[in-house]
């Protein structure tokens, strides 16, 4: 079942810009991930946040949880036409024999020169 | 490289056919996971292993059939698929449960 929705679907920015991604859950987590998907090809681990954080960096990436909300936000400062991809938020539960996460629908953004 | 390698790259099979998609990783990781990308959809979780035992099994049809030799490996093995089955098909793995996932580049299938 879908656990996480990301918002906006679809972002277009120019580069250097920042860009801000939003997603939200449903049920209690041990962790929150965030991955960068290339056109077709696998997707790539960014940054993972546990539940007990509230923010964590990155170099360029900036992660804020907040649990009360059950939201997340992804932010990717002085954006690069090489940021252009999809990104995807999962939630980690360890299920007590292995950790497992579920995404959501991922949000696909544009870097324009 | 991710260190998880997936094969082959791409795959086209007829609905009778039988083939096999393969995984490995060697970076020590205990658990290994099968997804499933369909275009406009999340990534579904299909299968999961640990220590080469499987742990989950997402409702899956029968028609996909895992199998785990060791913790290296793991293969995905399909017979008479339907049209609706074409996808992106990910291997990841993982060694924590607080670490993240290592995917694979994914095979990408066509059911003809």
């Amino acid at each position: 079942s879908q656990q996480g929705e990301e918002d906006p679907q679809a972002l277009s920015i120019q580069e250097g810009e920042n860009a801000t991604m939003n997603c939200s859950y449903k049920t209690s987590i041990n962790n929150l991930q965030w991955y960068r998907q290339n056109s077709g090809r696998g997707l790539v681990h960014l940054i993972l946040i546990r539940s007990n954080e509230r923010e964590k960096h990155s170099g360029r990436l900036r992660v804020t949880l907040d649990t009360s909300k059950k939201s997340s936000s992804l932010l990717i400062t002085a954006s690069r036409a090489a940021d252009t991809a999809s990104y995807f938020c999962a939630t980690g539960m360890y299920t007590g024999t292995a950790s497992k996460l579920t995404f959501g629908t991922g949000t696909r953004l544009q870097v324009t020169l | 490289e991710t260190g998880v390698t997936q094969t082959p790259r791409h795959l086209v099979m007829g609905m009778t056919n039988k083939k096999s998609l393969k995984c490995e990783q060697h970076l020590g990781h205990n658990a290994m996971y099968w997804y499933k990308q369909s275009a406009k959809k999340p990534l579904e979780l299909m299968f999961v292993y640990n220590f080469k035992e499987q742990t989950e099994n997402n409702s899956v049809p029968s028609r996909f059939s895992p199998e785990c030799p060791n913790s290296s490996h793991l293969f995905l093995h399909l017979h008479t698929l339907q049209p609706e089955d074409s996808a992106l098909y990910l291997c990841a793995s993982s060694s924590d449960s607080n670490y993240g996932y290592t995917f694979g580049s994914g095979t990408r299938l066509t059911v003809v």
